[in-house]
């Protein structure tokens, strides 16, 4: 059975440290892997997917997460946190050929603290 | 712009009362699917359409009706809402495993 596990609800950091949310997945299948964010108040908007190139994926606003299939883990990271990244963060597995659907972890809610 | 757009944003509702949500995408997306999304549990799938007139039930389906007579339009429809369908809903296309996320309806059933 596919899954997605974030490894902590809630993360909290201060302005300017390093950002680290964690996700296991279990798939039977090489993945595909997203993660997305979600702003209060908003819709849900892709940072970064991994569909089986690159091991180490760039996303937008200075993430990127890394695939570790001997670890069957896809955690997302920042160097240096910014107010603006105060959001819930989503890990998604997707599950292709006759499904097409996607598989959404708990989610984890970052804070950034001045 | 491409988007998909989703009315109501909020609704106040109560038990019974059919209400439907309406979803357009204008990205000739052939997938749409329906989410509702729960604190604690992430978004869960309620219904999918891989295309015209082909929809299927995703992983909470019960309470909840779709059609697909259009490409563009996925309406949800709540035949006899329940404080338990109170909720946040969105609605998302797809092409490629990238899923394209509408803004979401806040449902309150009382």
């Amino acid at each position: 059975a596919q899954s997605v596990t974030q490894l902590d609800s809630h993360v909290s950091v201060s302005e300017g440290t390093p950002v680290l949310l964690r996700c296991n997945y279990s798939s039977s299948y090489s993945p595909s892997l997203f993660w997305y964010v979600q702003h209060p108040n908003k819709g849900l908007q892709l940072l970064l997917k991994y569909t089986s190139a690159a091991t180490l994926v760039k996303g937008i606003n200075g993430f990127e997460a890394e695939f570790k299939k001997s670890e069957t883990s896809f955690h997302l990271t920042k160097p240096s946190a910014h107010m603006s990244d105060a959001a819930e963060y989503f890990c998604v597995v997707h599950l292709s050929g006759g499904y097409n659907k996607l598989i959404f972890g708990a989610g984890t809610r970052l804070a950034v603290h001045p | 712009e491409a988007q998909v757009t989703q009315n109501p944003r909020y609704l106040i509702t109560v038990t019974g009362k059919k209400l439907t949500v309406t979803c357009s995408q204008n990205m000739n997306h052939e997938y749409m699917s329906w989410y509702r999304q729960d604190p604690g549990l992430g978004l869960r799938q309620i219904y999918y359409s891989m295309n015209v007139e082909v929809t299927d039930k995703g992983d909470v389906p019960e309470g909840y009706k779709v059609s697909r007579k259009e490409k563009r339009n996925f309406p949800l429809i709540l035949e006899s809402p329940s404080p338990n369908q109170t909720s946040l809903y969105f609605c998302a296309s797809s092409l490629g495993g990238t899923q394209y996320f509408g803004p979401g309806t806040r449902l309150l059933v009382l």
